[in-house]
């Protein structure tokens, strides 16, 4: 079973432009969740999507945002980069909504913001 | 707010010592608790999960954990480290219905052979 791929795994932008990302859950995962992990401040939650739908989002402002596809792909997308969004992006996937099922991860991409 | 800590940054061992990792977490309802494992060039993965029933979790590769909900701690513990065991080890925690996960720091763990 293909696990969690995500692209690019690196991207360089600069100051002001805009950032996608890009993610493909586990076949059969409905979730897919974003996280950023940036140096120093751990892992902090994003945003959760499931079945199309933004259910939660974490202590970010607006210009982070994102999408669910129908075949439940996932984009990020950061507006107005600054340079404090250099960060490693990881995208996790699970199935269904219940309490006990795992969040699978990805490689993650890496953002660097000249 | 909710928080997750783990006490130890950095840890080095030599091959067949035991480990604990500590976790505590601030949350005064039902958690959810996850221990996640990154080893060098690898993305992260699940080592072991508590969601309810035996507070004594057993995981892979020989880890355990577990859950004292009067100490709010998810301590991870393994009797016998190996080289291999090296990594970043993440405690993580679900809070009620919530399925985001908030994330400790990290504990880097140095196995010497």
């Amino acid at each position: 079973e293909a696990g969690v791929t995500q692209s690019p795994t690196h991207l360089i932008k600069t100051r002001g432009q805009q950032a996608t990302l890009r993610c493909s859950p586990i076949s059969g995962h409905t979730s897919v969740y974003w996280y950023q992990q940036a140096l120093g401040l751990g892992l902090q939650f994003l945003l959760w999507y499931d079945e199309g739908e933004e259910r939660n989002r974490g202590n970010f402002p607006p210009r982070f945002s994102g999408r669910q596809f129908p075949n439940y792909s996932s984009e990020l997308n950061v507006n107005a980069l600054e340079l404090e969004d250099s960060a490693l992006y990881l995208c996790a996937s699970s199935r269904e909504t219940k309490m006990s099922e795992t969040q699978y991860f990805g490689p993650g991409t890496r953002l660097l913001v000249l | 707010a909710q928080s997750v800590s783990q006490h130890n940054h950095h840890v080095i061992l030599s091959e067949a010592a035991s480990l604990e990792l500590g976790c505590n977490y601030s949350y005064g309802g039902t958690v959810n608790l996850f221990w996640y494992v990154q080893y060098p060039g690898q993305h992260l993965q699940l080592l072991l999960k508590y969601f309810s029933g035996d507070p004594l979790v057993k995981g892979i590769k020989g880890f355990e954990a577990e859950f004292i909900k009067s100490k709010f701690s998810f301590n991870l513990r393994k009797p016998s480290v190996q080289w291999s065991d090296t990594a970043e080890y993440f405690c993580a925690v679900s809070a009620g219905n919530n399925r985001k996960l908030i994330w400790g720091l990290g504990t880097s763990l140095a196995v010497n052979p």
